[in-house]
């Protein structure tokens, strides 16, 4: 079955480090996302990516970076310089390059600051 | 401004209740999407429904309901006869013609046996 794979489920990450969280999809869509969830403030958009080897800043991408080297892959690196990196990531992907069609999410990966 | 709000933060029902999620938006513009997604334990957000700015019909898909109206810009879910399995945070979207939503904070609904 087609789907998104968020690798890891959990991961831990001590101060000052960097880590890559894995987003793989076959459903062969164009257009791929990352968001974070917060306690009571809902979604909001990191990074996005139209096409291969193109992605755009969303409304909170500092401290973090992504590439789109694959169609099917967006990793999100989280950096030491995004200074609160506590949440859960959700990594997204659609059918077109609009937002008529709606998403379809990974089942997330919850990073926790040791 | 988009701005979506859902002032509910937390609803609990006895299972068999019906439940009506509140969703209310802001847009300057003539053509957005409207979208309701569910996000249980497990954490991958489901995606329910998407409506259309001109299109203000109300839909049923067995238990689930949308109510879709433009003159207060609102779109809001009701659930009818909840099961426990229904117990998830909802969140509803906006979008328009760009690449990105905007959320919702959600409503945890917790369905008691």
């Amino acid at each position: 079955d087609g789907g998104i794979t968020q690798s890891p489920k959990y991961l831990f990450r001590k101060e000052g480090q960097n880590v890559t969280l894995s987003c793989e999809q076959n459903l062969n869509h164009d257009a791929m996302y990352w968001y974070r969830q917060d306690p009571g403030q809902g979604l909001r958009l990191i990074y996005y990516s139209q096409i291969v080897n193109d992605f755009q800043k969303g409304d909170i991408a500092e401290g973090y970076s992504v590439s789109r080297e694959k169609k099917e892959s967006f990793p999100l690196t989280v950096t030491s310089a995004q200074k609160n990196p506590t949440a859960f990531y959700l990594c997204a992907s659609s059918i077109n390059r609009g937002i008529s069609y709606g998403y379809t999410f990974g089942s997330g990966t919850r990073l926790t600051v040791v | 401004a988009q701005k979506v709000t859902q002032a509910q933060t937390e609803i609990s029902v006895v299972e068999k209740e019906d439940v009506t999620l509140d969703c209310v938006y802001e847009t300057r513009d003539t053509t957005y999407y409207l979208f309701w997604y569910k996000q249980p334990p497990s954490g991958e957000l489901v995606f329910l429904i998407r409506r259309n700015s001109f299109d203000e019909q109300n839909e049923i898909s067995g238990r689930y309901s949308w109510n879709f109206q433009k003159s207060t810009s609102s779109f809001n879910f009701t659930i009818t006869a909840s099961q426990v399995v229904d117990s998830a945070v909802y969140f509803c979207a906006l979008g328009q013609g760009t690449y990105k939503y905007i959320f919702g904070t959600g409503t945890r609904l917790k369905v008691l046996a």
